[in-house]
């Protein structure tokens, strides 16, 4: 248990399809981000949450919509994806400058 | 220009032995954090160490220190009596700014898989 989970562990969805992915934090962190690994790249920010405002987008298709209720869930709500958004999807929270918690991914498969 | 550079897309090491695995970066903000994270074949990202640029002795943990080079721009990260849980991919990361406040970003390498062989 990281204090970070992440649902489903996987995800297979067709190119029109809407799904979610869920993000929660039992750590009482303040911050909360998503973060997207492809194959052979460095991980790339999607979006930052502060106190459940959103303060950074970045140029994340529409396609990805993310979601903040509160400060300990985050979600990110996908339809129309590509194949190429095929991904792990990761989620972490912070509180201080020493380091984030994530949590164990989405595998996300489009077909 | 890349900000987190990783030069060995690969390592080998024998069980019990030490390794290090490289980590550059670039900066030109005075304050900054530098991390680094061990990622298992399930996907979580489990922190090891962090080293802040202002910090004048290397950071240890157990097995793990970081070898910072400021002049250098390194931190290269040393893990001692190497494990064979301890296969995995190692990223370095960079938060630039001072931190503090519970916003931030952190900049991340393209990563090493690490082997260890029995």
């Amino acid at each position: 248990e990281t204090g970070v989970t992440q649902t489903p562990r996987h995800l297979v969805m067709g190119m029109t399809n809407k799904k979610s992915l869920k993000c929660e934090q039992h750590l009482g962190h303040n911050a909360m981000y998503w973060y997207k690994q492809s194959a052979k790249k460095p991980l790339e920010l999607m979006f930052v949450y502060n106190f459940k405002e959103q303060t950074e987008n970045n140029s994340v298709p529409s396609r990805f919509s993310p979601e903040c209720p509160n400060s300990s869930h985050l979600f990110l709500h996908l339809h129309t994806l590509q194949p190429e958004d095929s991904a792990l999807y990761l989620c972490a929270s912070s509180e201080t400058g020493r380091g984030y918690t994530f949590g164990s991914g989405t595998r996300l498969t489009v077909v | 220009a890349q900000k987190i550079t990783q030069t060995q897309p690969g390592m080998f090491v024998q069980e019990k032995e030490a390794v290090t695995l490289d980590c550059t970066y670039d900066t030109s903000d005075p304050s900054y954090g530098l991390f680094w994270y061990k990622q298992p074949s399930s996907g979580e990202m489990i922190f090891l160490i962090y080293q802040g640029s202002y910090d004048q002795q290397n950071a240890t943990e157990g097995r793990y220190s970081l070898n910072f080079q400021k002049a250098r721009k390194s931190a290269n990260l040393v893990i001692s009596a190497s494990q064979l849980g301890d296969s995995a991919m190692y990223f370095c990361a960079m938060r630039e700014g001072k931190g503090g406040g519970s916003n931030y970003k952190l900049t991340f390498g393209k990563g090493t898989l690490l082997t260890v062989n029995p």
